[in-house]
């Protein structure tokens, strides 16, 4: 079966420290990979993505992640957080052939000033 | 336009009213969603329409009934729901050439309140 996971549920952080939040995927097809962003009483945004080519992949914001096949793993990454990071960050893999988005649990991030 | 736009932004109902949200996209997407998502929570699939057609309903309860009068609209029908269904409903539209379905982009959002 289809699954993603986040290791990570709840993650603090001063300002400028770096971050690295990890996603593990279980999907047997093409893999179509996703970081979205869901800022407090905001709607879901994408961060990145990664359908093929090169596996690390720039994002908005100063954002990116290495899509490593052999680890089945889509982790992000940003060298230094700020304030306005604070937000709930969601993996989510693509089964291309139904159109079903299957989301992780979620990493809810906290960075203090 | 690279807009999913939704209506209403809020919604109150009581378990007896009824009630539609819509949705609707202009990038000529042919394959449209439902999610439902409880706060802090992933979105959860409830329906995949895939040209006009619903191609997936993830078991969801009857009192929900989705309805695609045409490839840019999508609507959520609402009758004799629960307190339980008090969620944030969101609509995201995508490709879907020749099976093969694409990026997603999501709207807002409804929040739904059921008293």
């Amino acid at each position: 079966a289809q699954s993603v996971s986040q290791h990570n549920h709840h993650v603090i952080l001063s300002e400028a420290a770096s971050l690295e939040l990890g996603c593990n995927y279980s999907y047997g097809g093409t893999v179509n990979l996703f970081w979205y962003v869901q800022y407090p009483g905001q709607h879901l945004q994408l961060l990145l993505k990664y359908f093929s080519g090169d596996p690390l992949v720039k994002g908005i914001k100063g954002f990116e992640a290495e899509f490593i096949k052999s680890k089945f793993s889509f982790n992000l990454r940003k060298p230094s957080v700020q304030w306005s990071d604070t937000a709930e960050y969601f993996c989510a893999v693509l089964s291309s052939n139904t159109g079903k988005l299957i989301f992780g649990q979620g990493t809810t991030l906290q960075v203090k000033p | 336009d690279t807009e999913v736009t939704q209506t209403p932004k809020h919604l109150v109902m009581g378990m007896t009213n009824k009630k539609s949200l819509k949705c609707e996209q202009h990038m000529g997407h042919r394959a449209m969603y439902w999610y439902k998502q409880k706060a802090k929570k992933p979105p959860e699939l409830m329906f995949v329409y895939s040209y006009e057609k619903l191609s997936i309903n993830e078991s969801v309860p009857s009192r929900f009934s989705p309805e695609c009068p045409n490839s840019s609209l999508l609507n959520l029908h609402l009758h004799a729901l629960q307190p339980e269904d008090s969620a944030l409903y969101l609509c995201a539209s995508s490709q879907a050439e020749t099976g093969v379905f694409s990026e997603q982009f999501f709207g807002p959002g409804t929040r739904l309140t059921v008293l």
